[in-house]
């Protein structure tokens, strides 16, 4: 009955490859995020849907792109990776979009540790 | 542009002290304020979610409060235990946005 849920949780990889991470939530919410975490454990907001739309884009490279097949499931592929790539990546999740009645409370699923040789 | 800053980076305490943990944020225009745990190797666990119309919020052992006119928040664990030792986060969503903005976290460890 696991809530945010993400597979793979370990991925080893070589610069160059393609990878997808995959994100499940079944608690019902409308909003997913994708969070990377760096070495020194800083978090940093990458993307987030709201009912299969995309709402957040920061300033990330292109090499990432994110899909949203329906409003449980928000996936990251990553194109030609790059050593500094190379993080933990969270899912999150939170009933909606709204910032009243705490409708942006965030869950975390367990990350995926990415490294890139 | 908000900044949340966490001090201290690192605590070290023994078994049964109470402790504060410091969480202090720019832009004192904020909806609500969330903790955070984060074991090693894991994920996150929300820990409390505080309001900006709130002071204060308690789950068992934690109490959070909330000054948003000096851009503060404490996070108070009473009679810590050695399963408290992890990671301790603070967020507030970045402006009218509601991605989080993390601190940078203190590293907690209670010596039995």
């Amino acid at each position: 009955d696991t809530a945010v849920s993400q597979t793979p949780k370990y991925l080893v990889t070589q610069m160059g490859n393609d990878k997808s991470i995959k994100c499940e939530q079944n608690l019902g919410h409308d909003t997913m995020y994708w969070y990377k975490q760096d070495s020194k454990k800083f978090l940093k907001i990458m993307f987030s849907y709201n009912n299969k739309e995309l709402i957040i884009n920061e300033t990330v490279p292109n090499r990432f792109s994110p899909k949203s097949p329906d409003k449980a499931h928000l996936n990251l592929h990553i194109n030609s990776l790059e050593l500094g790539d190379s993080a933990v990546y969270f899912c999150a999740s939170s009933q909606g979009r709204g910032l009243a009645g705490g409708r942006n409370e965030q869950f975390f699923g367990p990350g995926t540790r990415l490294t890139v040789l | 542009k908000q900044e949340v800053t966490q001090i201290p980076a690192a605590l070290s305490v023994p078994e049964g002290e109470n402790l504060v943990l410091n969480c202090s944020f720019t832009d004192s225009a904020i909806y609500n304020l969330q903790w955070f745990r984060q074991d090693p190797g894991k994920g996150l666990t929300s820990l409390l979610l505080i309001q900006s119309s709130q002071r204060e919020q308690t789950s068992g052992r934690l109490n959070a409060s909330l000054d948003k006119s000096s851009g503060r928040s404490t996070l108070y664990i009473a009679a810590s235990q050695p399963g408290d030792s992890a990671t301790y986060l603070c967020a507030v969503p970045g402006g009218s946005s509601y991605k989080l903005i993390f601190g940078s976290g203190t590293r907690l460890l209670v010596r039995p």
